[in-house]
């Protein structure tokens, strides 16, 4: 498909469990970012990366989580010993970086993560 | 310091008629881009409206305007002629420190809730 694909769309996992969820961003797309967002809340930037620049890892909430993205591509975000306030809604999301200041977040439908 | 405030409570619409979001920022940066998604409640993410800092007019995008008031930090989202197909959570987001080529992250404030009444 043409947009961004996540997966798992749903995840069900008991508490200290690792979960790896990952995004395939539009082709193209150099800019990929991962947000968090809790029922009825707003988005939480995680970490975002930029081509072959270090990625902007400043909103991982703790050294549970990580993400890498390989190849300039596809992106996993890992979170390990997963605890009950992780359930969210992760949101992958891509973007052009090509000339456009405007940079619109194309937004994949996310992985819900329920830990138990 | 949050960066994009949204403080409206719940926004309740009549079809047909306008509504104004609210959204003020924080930022000391002078390049910066405004953005408004919208969600609804199937979850996905809605790219609506952009406006650039140094843009000298309001955008515009069909139904959408966004009334951009630089001096007092606010780019505020406004939805001509409302349909029930609006009723969703807006956001306002922004990305500071534009630079050509490259991008850095988009900051989200918490949200609006706006339901359109029959």
């Amino acid at each position: 498909g043409a947009g961004v694909s996540q997966s798992p769309s749903n995840k069900v996992t008991e508490k200290g469990k690792d979960v790896e969820l990952r995004c395939d961003p539009i082709s193209g797309h150099t800019a990929l970012y991962w947000y968090r967002q809790s029922l009825g809340q707003g988005l939480e930037f995680l970490i975002y990366f930029q081509g072959n620049s270090a990625p902007d890892k400043s909103g991982l909430p703790s050294d549970r989580f990580s993400a890498e993205r390989t190849g300039g591509s596809v992106s996993t975000l890992t979170i390990q010993r997963t605890q009950q306030e992780d359930s969210a809604v992760y949101l992958c999301a891509s973007s052009s970086a090509s000339g456009a200041n405007t940079g619109e977040l194309f937004f994949g439908e996310g992985s819900r993560l329920t830990v138990l | 310091a949050q960066k994009i405030t949204q403080t409206q409570p719940g926004m309740f619409v009549q079809e047909k008629e306008a509504v104004t979001l609210d959204c003020t920022y924080d930022t000391s940066d002078p390049s910066y881009g405004l953005f408004w998604y919208k969600q609804p409640s199937s979850g996905e993410m809605i790219f609506l409206i952009y406006q650039g800092s140094y843009d000298q007019q309001n955008a515009t995008e069909g139904r959408y305007s966004l009334n951009f008031q630089k001096a007092r930090k606010s780019a505020n989202l406004v939805i001509s002629a409302s349909q029930l197909g609006d009723s969703a959570m807006y956001f306002c987001a922004m990305r500071e420190v534009v630079r050509t080529g490259a991008n850095s992250k988009l900051t989200f404030g918490k949200g609006i809730t706006l339901s359109v009444r029959p």
